[in-house]
Parts: C-alpha cells; structure tokens; sequence
C-alpha cells in the first residue's frame, strides 16, 4: 500500500498548457519534496516544503504544502516540451523517507 | 552534485547468483539509503545505514543485506538473485539543513535478473 498516492498517474499536454498534480496521504510529515525525474537517470530535488499553507515558487512551478501538512501539489504554468519527466513526491518522517509512484507528465510541442 | 557513484550501473546476471550492488559518497554523510524503484510501486526503501556498521531495515529487505565498513561506502547484496529482483537501485544520501531532511540520489544501477 502507498503510503502517499499522486494523481495523475499519467498526464499528456501541449506545450503552454497548465497543469496540476496532487500527492496526498493520510499521514502527517515534518516535511514533504517534490522530485524530478528523466529517464535512466535518479531523481533531482526541486523543492522541499516544510511549514503548513507554505507556498514556493521555481520559475513556472508552484508547490504548495496542505495546512494539515499531509498533501502537496504542483502546479506547472505555460508547460514546455522541458518540464517532460517522472514527478515524484516523498514525504519525511526524521530519517524515514517515503515516495509516491510518481506522475508521469509528457508536454507535446 | 552530492558526490555519489554508484557501480556497476548495468548488470545482467542469471537466477541465483549472488550479486552486489557498490555505492560511494565523497561528502562524509552519516545517512545511505538503498531503494529500488519498479514501475507503479515508485522508489521504496530496501535498507539504510545510519554509520558505519549501523544499518537497518527498510520496508522490502527480504532478499537483500547491506554492509558499512567506511563512511563512504554502502554496498547492497542479493544473496541469491531472483528475477523479481530486476529493478533500478539508487543509493542516496541524506542531508539535514533548514528545511528538514532531504535526499541526494546517485544516477542509479541497473540490474536484470535472468
């Protein structure tokens, strides 16, 4: 059982288009990251959330952290054929680190 | 750059052998991680070490043990190869700063289980 669940799964677009995908859990986390990932490489953080309600901004990406502190999502403005790639969301327990099974987004020229 | 290397990056290997997996950090960091990552499962952790000699288990370590003799190195054993053992395995490292605990992936081993 996931411990946290993204939606979508699976998401195609065409460049400029807006998005948003979700991680959401039933457990509470000191603090939550979102990942990117291209293929036949590891992951690369983006951003790390830590307080409830937080809200921060990289370029055309928006992630915001639930006030509960259990849910986050990410918001990709005027996406582009760039921003292709596997998101993955983990939350932190101190060392404990748990993923979601990712979204995988494909933004079309 | 979190200055890991993982080796091999590419194995191929038939059922039953044994097979390890060798991570290594130049950074001094306390914290590695092995996770393996299979699609519709995302990354899950296998085993993580805390310092040397200071390993523990993560949540799908059947199959597998783990070994820190130095700071730098975390390698990651499969006893006896299955083929459900295919996968991606990334070793990470862990960093605490200002915001809480994040992790530091290396670019990945992959293994195929014949």
């Amino acid at each position: 059982t996931q411990l946290l669940k993204q939606s979508p799964q699976f998401l195609s677009i065409q460049e400029g288009e807006n998005l948003t995908v979700y991680c959401n859990s039933s457990s509470v986390f000191s603090s939550l990251q979102w990942y990117r990932q291209e293929p036949g490489e590891g992951p690369v953080l983006l951003v790390t959330v830590v307080t409830g309600g937080e809200v921060k901004k990289l370029k055309r990406l928006t992630f915001q952290f639930g006030d509960a502190r259990k849910d986050s999502s990410l918001h990709i403005t005027a996406a582009q054929p760039g921003d292709t790639g596997l998101y993955l969301c983990a939350g932190a327990k101190w060392n404990d680190m748990r993923f979601g099974a990712g979204t995988r987004l494909t933004v079309k020229p | 750059d979190a200055g890991i290397t993982q080796s091999p990056r590419h194995k191929v290997t038939e059922t039953g052998t044994p097979v390890t997996l060798r991570c290594h950090q130049t950074e001094n960091h306390r914290y590695m991680y092995w996770y393996r990552q299979d699609p519709g499962h995302g990354l899950r952790l296998i085993h993580y070490s805390y310092g040397v000699k200071d390993t523990d288990k993560g949540e799908v370590s059947d199959g597998y043990s783990v070994s820190r003799s130095k700071t730098e190195d975390f390698l990651l054993t499969l006893e006896s190869a299955t083929s459900s053992q295919t996968s991606v395995y990334f070793c990470a490292i862990s960093w605490t700063g200002e915001n809480g605990n994040t992790i530091y992936f290396g670019e990945g081993s992959w293994l195929t289980v014949v």
